[in-house]
């Protein structure tokens, strides 16, 4: 079965700080990726999603995630936190013939102003 | 935000007592899932629907039974709470497979089984 791992379990950064949180899924074929955020209180958003084409993939408020395939990894990025980027991150894969997304287990980051 | 309500939104019952958790979409998508988020688990899939009345297994179904009689409806049964069920419970929402675009979510459920 399709799994995937998120091994920082929680994050803390100062504002202004780079970002890199680690994704790593165990599907070997062809797979749709995908970070999605939860802020406090609120239900999970879709980040960005990566299904094919350019490998580095640009989503919402600055984050970007790239496909290493050989590595089977879809990292997320941000060049520089903010106190408002304070949320639990997750990554999820999708085999991409399967109609189930498998999340991984979240990060929790947190930014301190 | 994608028009999707789930009820109740907080819930406290006993051990052994069936409970339903409801989720209502206005958006006519034809795919609906429930997940449960744990924490260290992330959200896993109890069940989901491709069409009325289509339902299949998740990651974690035991215990759990589905109904999609409508396509704006989907409800989540728990025959016979236990403890472990105790989680906060996400109905998601797609307009095709998940692989070709984007999960919606709703504001999601806790339940609490003493």
């Amino acid at each position: 079965a399709q799994s995937v791992s998120q091994h920082n379990h929680h994050v803390i950064l100062s504002e202004a700080a780079s970002l890199e949180l680690g994704c790593n899924y165990s599907y070997g074929g062809t797979v749709n990726l995908f970070w999605y955020v939860q802020y406090p209180g609120q239900h999970l958003q879709l980040l960005l999603k990566y299904f094919s084409g350019d490998p580095l993939v640009k989503g919402i408020k600055g984050f970007e995630a790239e496909f290493i395939k050989s590595k089977f990894s879809f990292n997320l990025r941000k060049p520089s936190v903010q106190w408002s980027d304070t949320a639990e991150y997750f990554c999820a894969v999708n085999e991409g013939s399967a109609r189930q997304l498998t999340f991984g287990s979240g990060t929790q980051l947190t930014v301190l102003p | 935000d994608a028009g999707i309500t789930q009820s109740p939104r907080h819930k406290v019952t006993e051990t052994g007592t069936p409970v339903t958790l409801r989720c209502h979409q206005t958006e006519n998508h034809r795919y609906m899932y429930w997940y449960r988020q744990d924490p260290g688990h992330g959200l896993r899939l109890i069940h989901y629907s491709y069409g009325v009345k289509d339902t299949d297994k998740g990651e974690v179904s035991d215990g759990y039974s589905v109904s999609r009689s409508k396509t704006e409806d989907f409800l989540l049964t728990l025959e016979s709470a236990t403890s472990s069920q105790t989680s906060v419970y996400f109905c998601a929402i797609s307009e095709g497979a998940v692989g070709t675009g984007e999960l919606f979510f709703g504001e999601g459920s806790r339940l609490t089984v003493l």
